[in-house]
């Protein structure tokens, strides 16, 4: 089982669309969790932090559930400028306390 | 410009060539990560540094490749005898010392693409 497992998608949905992306870790003890953006042939960019609590950033939801091992991203009203690769990264999924692992990311494309 | 920078941001060379990537951190960060990332997959962890202090290094990276940071600040990373399995993007990002409600946030450079001919 790899380390941090995300459905690459794509996922095509239409402007104003509300889409939700999971990831799941195998590491019980991995301590920090977080959404990355990635456009095509570009670095990947700090989305949000996942809070145990669950965060909201405008359209922008995270939530992790520790028991199930999963933390999940939430878009809602779906822009074109949304289409992209979501990464998902957990701290400490390899046992390093301080190693970010990402997931092989989900391709979000958003049309008219 | 004080976010991670990246030197080559391109480049091509023949099987067999030695090629060496440089990173600059941001100022304030101590730790400094590299990774490797190829299309459709993620950014795959290659080695990690505390200042000048090398703690982790991936079975991914095989002998052939090497990385630095000598004074604690930028880091280099380098691939002898290229194979065209190496190319990727080579990716550096860094962080500061653990904030304990972001955890460990990382910041990347625009990254290296490599391409073994």
């Amino acid at each position: 089982r790899k380390e941090v497992e995300q459905d690459p998608g794509p996922f095509n949905v239409p402007e104003g669309a509300t889409v939700a992306f999971n990831c799941t870790y195998s590491n019980s003890a991995s301590q920090s969790f977080f959404w990355y953006r990635q456009d095509c042939r570009k670095e990947p960019k700090l989305l949000m932090s996942v809070y145990s609590s669950g965060n909201e950033d405008g359209r922008f939801t995270a939530q992790l559930n520790r028991a199930s091992q999963y933390i999940s991203l939430l878009i809602r009203d779906s822009k074109l400028s949304d289409s992209a690769t979501y990464l998902c990264v957990v701290n400490g999924a390899s046992g390093g306390s301080y190693i970010p692992t990402f997931g092989r990311g989900t391709s979000l494309i958003v049309h008219p | 410009d004080t976010g991670v920078s990246q030197d080559p941001r391109h480049k091509i060379t023949k099987r067999g060539q030695n090629v060496t990537f440089r990173c600059d951190p941001i100022s304030e960060h101590n730790r400094l990560y590299w990774y490797r990332q190829t299309l459709g997959q993620g950014p795959e962890f290659l080695t990690y540094f505390q200042n000048e202090a090398q703690l982790e290094k991936s079975r991914l990276l095989s002998n052939r490749f090497s990385a630095e940071r000598p004074k604690g600040s930028f880091s280099t990373l380098e691939i002898q005898r290229t194979e065209q399995g190496d190319s990727a993007m080579y990716l550096c990002a860094s962080s500061p010392t653990r904030d304990r409600r972001s955890g460990n946030t990382i910041y990347f450079g625009e990254g290296s693409w490599l391409t073994v001919v």
